[in-house]
């Protein structure tokens, strides 16, 4: 039911830039409502990366960040490291099925 | 830093009731919102729904019909009901804390798995 798209993988080598794509709609991204992003190794509790678009939590490295355009939003990492490696997905609100938090289709991060 | 941890049955028969409990600590459940979130095998996270502290509720339209979310203040828990499952049922459910639109604490997570 994922109304949000990001690409199944990206993949780089330690120290370089990646980036994630989440495209949405009229209706959720582009209707202003904010993006927020998860960092999610198996077996273990998502993680908060960003909120509302570009903060991060505290203790979140700034290798990371977050940034919205139009419908869509983005996630970069700099410096790309082994502990890196994880599926990442985005989250927004969708105002056309009565009030609905949708999530993205989730982004595998491989370290190469 | 708030924890939250699930708890409930591992396996659960089609048609039955799912029941998951999720307890937590480091903060009182008496603020903010808090929601179910699953995750079916190889697929991604799916929102079922929250409980907000002042009372109101807030379903997931393709489950509405199955979903109860209530919440126990004497033992800061908060509990998910869903009926009559199916396979299509079997997921990670987590429990999480809403806070402002995003999820700023996660539970591990459970595995339910809805066989005979």
């Amino acid at each position: 039911q994922s109304v949000l798209t990001q690409p199944p993988s990206v993949s780089g080598a330690p120290g370089q830039r990646v980036t994630i794509s989440c495209t949405g709609s009229s209706s959720n991204i582009g209707a202003g409502y904010d993006v927020h992003w998860y960092q999610h190794l198996p077996g273990t509790a998502p993680k908060l990366l960003i909120y509302g678009n570009s903060n991060r939590p505290s203790g979140v490295p700034d290798r990371f960040s977050g940034s919205k355009s139009g419908t869509s939003a983005s996630l970069a990492i700099t410096g790309l490291q082994a502990e890196d490696e994880a599926d990442y997905y985005c989250q927004s609100y969708d105002s056309s099925l009565s009030g609905l938090y949708v999530f993205g289709t989730g982004t595998k991060v491989t370290v190469l | 830093q708030v924890q939250l941890q699930e708890s409930g049955p591992g396996l659960v028969k089609p048609s039955e009731t799912l029941s998951l409990t999720c307890t937590v600590s480091g903060g009182s459940i008496s603020t903010y919102s808090w929601s179910w979130i699953r995750q079916p095998p190889g697929k991604g996270l799916e929102w079922i729904g929250y409980f907000y502290y002042s009372g109101s509720t807030n379903y997931n339209p393709s489950l509405k019909s199955r979903v109860t979310i209530s919440v126990d203040t004497s033992k800061n828990q908060f509990s998910l009901k869903l009926t009559s499952v199916t396979a299509a049922d079997t997921a990670v459910y987590y429990c999480a804390r809403e806070e402002g639109s995003y999820y700023s604490g996660w539970g591990q997570g459970t595995l339910v798995t809805v066989s005979s």
